[in-house]
């Protein structure tokens, strides 16, 4: 079946550093989500990617979807101490958009 | 306001003690979803729905049991949990029709001793 991996499993940062993590998934996915969860909460929805090859700025977090539809990217600019949590992707593959497959998540802490 | 609601919020319970997680949405949404989030693994689909009287199987179903009676509700049953059940839940919904963001509930963490 699908699997979506994230990478890092987990990292820690100072504040003002730059975070990035990876998603890759072992099928053509139709469109990428972002989640994000903090610490004890629930995931909260980012942003959608459709297009190969499509970038999306949020104030400091910019997100890629690659070129193949099999990877994509959050990168955030100076980390604040508002950045903690968990980041997931997730896709449904090209069959259709009832099994939205989550990546396995990246953790992020951020020191002051 | 639009939210996606489960209870119990926290659960301790024993093997083979059944046990249900309700969730309820506000948002008319055809499409409604149950996770679980175990450390290193993300989170897994267990049960989906597409909308009344249809269910069908996530990556992970065995163990669980799910009913979609009416729109708004899509209750997780644990015939006879087991420890290795021990996780945190989400429900989630969206629109049926729209690829776009899932609404998560608070979570249930089920704790099976």
């Amino acid at each position: 079946g699908q699997q979506v991996m994230q990478i890092p499993q987990y990292q820690h940062v100072q504040e003002g550093e730059d975070f990035t993590t990876y998603c890759n998934s072992s099928t053509t996915l139709s469109n990428i989500q972002w989640y994000k969860q903090r610490p004890g909460g629930h995931p909260v929805f980012l942003i959608q990617l459709v297009k190969s090859g499509e970038v999306k700025k949020q104030k400091r977090l910019t997100f890629q979807f690659g070129e193949a539809k099999k990877n994509s990217s959050l990168h955030i600019t100076a980390t604040q101490t508002t950045d903690v949590g968990t980041y997931f992707c997730a896709g449904p593959p090209n069959t259709g958009f009832q099994k939205l497959v989550f990546g396995t998540g990246t953790r992020l802490l951020v020191s002051p | 306001e639009a939210q996606v609601t489960q209870n119990p919020r926290y659960l301790i319970t024993v093997t083979g003690k059944k046990l249900t997680v309700t969730c309820s949405q506000n948002m008319n949404h055809e499409y409604m979803s149950w996770y679980r989030q175990d450390p290193g693994l993300g989170l897994r689909q267990i049960y989906y729905s597409m909308n009344v009287e249809v269910t069908d199987k996530g990556d992970v179903p065995e163990g669980y049991k799910v009913s979609r009676k009416e729109k708004r509700n899509f209750p997780l049953i644990l015939e006879s949990p087991s420890p290795n059940q021990t996780s945190l839940y989400f429900c989630a919904s969206r629109d049926r029709d729209s690829p776009r963001e899932l609404f998560f509930g608070e979570g249930s963490r089920l704790t099976v001793l």
